[in-house]
């Protein structure tokens, strides 16, 4: 299977805490893109980045890419109780057929 | 703009039966993307279709299948329900930016 695995599978946090979570893959990608997905609903992408970048930010979430131990984080700064949610990573890889892979998500719990 | 359409939200359907699913991309969009989601489970990669021919299936039996219709809408039909089949579907949509993904919010299907 090419599907990648997330560390940790759960998370409890406390309001104004980071939250980081880990991505694994098994081959070579074009991009590694997270999303996340509330309450077992649609999935809303956050943010993509590509196997030539290191490093990429958007508003409280910084995205690492370590191509060479295929590996991924998302950090998401000063948590809010909006965040929680469910959060995948996905991967897509040159003659993949233009599908994406997921991992198997981490469940972020932001406590008030 | 008008995001992904799915439709039903919920599905109860009896084991043995056909379940039909549909998905309207976004305006412009030409590429559908079907994913499973199956409690515990992460994203499974079920069928993409683009300019009306299906490009790429994953691992699942043909009872699963589906069409792209001129308006590049889709519909994903699963014959002869098993419990097992009882998962959210997720549809997602893509243009000329192959990497940008939209997704809709799902249908629910259970199987009894």
């Amino acid at each position: 299977s090419q599907q990648g695995e997330e560390d940790p599978q759960a998370l409890s946090i406390q309001e104004g805490e980071n939250a980081t979570m880990n991505c694994s893959y098994k081959t070579s990608i074009n991009n590694l893109q997270w999303y996340r997905q509330n309450s077992g609903r649609g999935l809303v992408h956050l943010i993509l980045i590509r196997s030539n970048e290191r490093e990429k930010h958007s508003g409280r979430l910084r995205v690492t890419l370590d191509t060479s131990k295929k590996s991924s984080s998302l950090l998401i700064t000063a948590s809010r109780a909006a965040d929680t949610a469910s959060y995948f990573c996905a991967t897509a890889f040159t003659g993949g057929g233009n599908k994406l892979t997921f991992g198997t998500g981490t469940q972020l719990k932001v406590e008030l | 703009e008008a995001g992904v359409t799915q439709s039903p939200t919920h599905l109860i359907k009896t084991r043995g039966q056909q379940a039909t699913l549909r998905c309207s991309p976004i305006s412009g969009h030409t590429s559908v993307y079907w994913y499973q989601q199956a409690l515990g489970l992460g994203l499974q990669f079920l069928l993409w279709y683009d300019e009306g021919e299906e490009r790429n299936r994953g691992n699942f039996p043909p009872r699963f299948s589906g069409r792209q219709f001129p308006n590049y809408s889709s519909e994903l039909n699963v014959n002869a329900l098993e419990l097992e089949d009882s998962a959210l579907y997720l549809c997602a949509s893509n243009g000329l930016n192959l990497w940008s993904y939209t997704f809709g919010s799902g249908t629910r299907l259970t199987v009894v």
